[in-house]
């Protein structure tokens, strides 16, 4: 089965600088990599996502990145703001109508104001 | 428009007795999936249904049940309750129009 690695999986940053979270997977036929932030007592929430025809989405502040030939994926946030200290998920799904996502072990963001 | 809606949030229960979790998707959401989610493994897939069957069922022993209602709402078991079956259990439904799925705030089941 699928097999996502993720890292780091703590991490800290000055407010205003970039954080970069990078995921690897193992199953080629994987074609949908969402992104999730979970804030304490809160189930995780989508931030972005992106499917193996893109190599690059942006949304604002948050962009993610794929290379499929060496199977790995980015999460980049710019200009860090204490509200994005969460614990963010990357996640890895074969697709075809369904959606069981395999999760990496998660990153903990910590921005410093 | 409201989210989804998991009862309860909070339980305990003894090791041995079952419990029963449910989860209201988004309105208009076909699909629902549970995943446990624990420190030392993380988000794991349980199973998902979609207009009423199971399509899809993660590595997990049979104690562990749901079913779907015709309304979408989903509902989910687990008989004979180990200590390690203490988790977060979350629900998450998706839309055939959109991709990703919504969560809910989940349900903390400890057993003791």
């Amino acid at each position: 089965g699928e097999n996502v690695e993720q890292h780091p999986s703590t991490l800290s940053v000055q407010e205003g600088d970039s954080a970069v979270i990078k995921c690897t997977y193992s199953d080629s036929a994987s074609n949908y990599f969402p992104w999730y932030k979970q804030e304490l007592g809160k189930g995780p929430q989508l931030i972005i996502d992106i499917r193996s025809n893109v190599g690059e989405k942006k949304d604002q502040r948050i962009a993610v990145t794929l290379n499929k030939t060496a199977k790995h994926f980015s999460l980049h946030i710019t200009e860090t703001q204490p509200e994005d200290s969460a614990v963010y998920f990357c996640a890895a799904s074969s697709g075809a109508g369904s959606y069981q996502l395999t999760f990496g072990k998660g990153t903990k963001l910590s921005v410093i104001p | 428009k409201a989210g989804v809606t998991q009862t309860p949030r909070y339980l305990i229960k003894t090791r041995g007795q079952q419990v029963t979790l449910s989860c209201s998707p988004i309105s208009g959401h076909r699909s629902v999936s549970w995943y446990q989610q624990t420190p030392g493994q993380g988000l794991q897939f349980l199973f998902e249904y979609f207009s009423e069957t199971q399509r899809n069922k993660g590595n997990f022993p049979g104690r562990f049940s749901g079913r779907q209602f015709s309304n979408s709402r989903s509902e989910m078991n687990v008989s004979t309750l180990e200590l390690g079956d203490s988790a977060l259990y979350l629900c998450a439904s998706s839309s055939p129009d959109r991709d990703g799925y919504t969560f809910g705030s989940g349900t903390r089941l400890t057993v003791v």
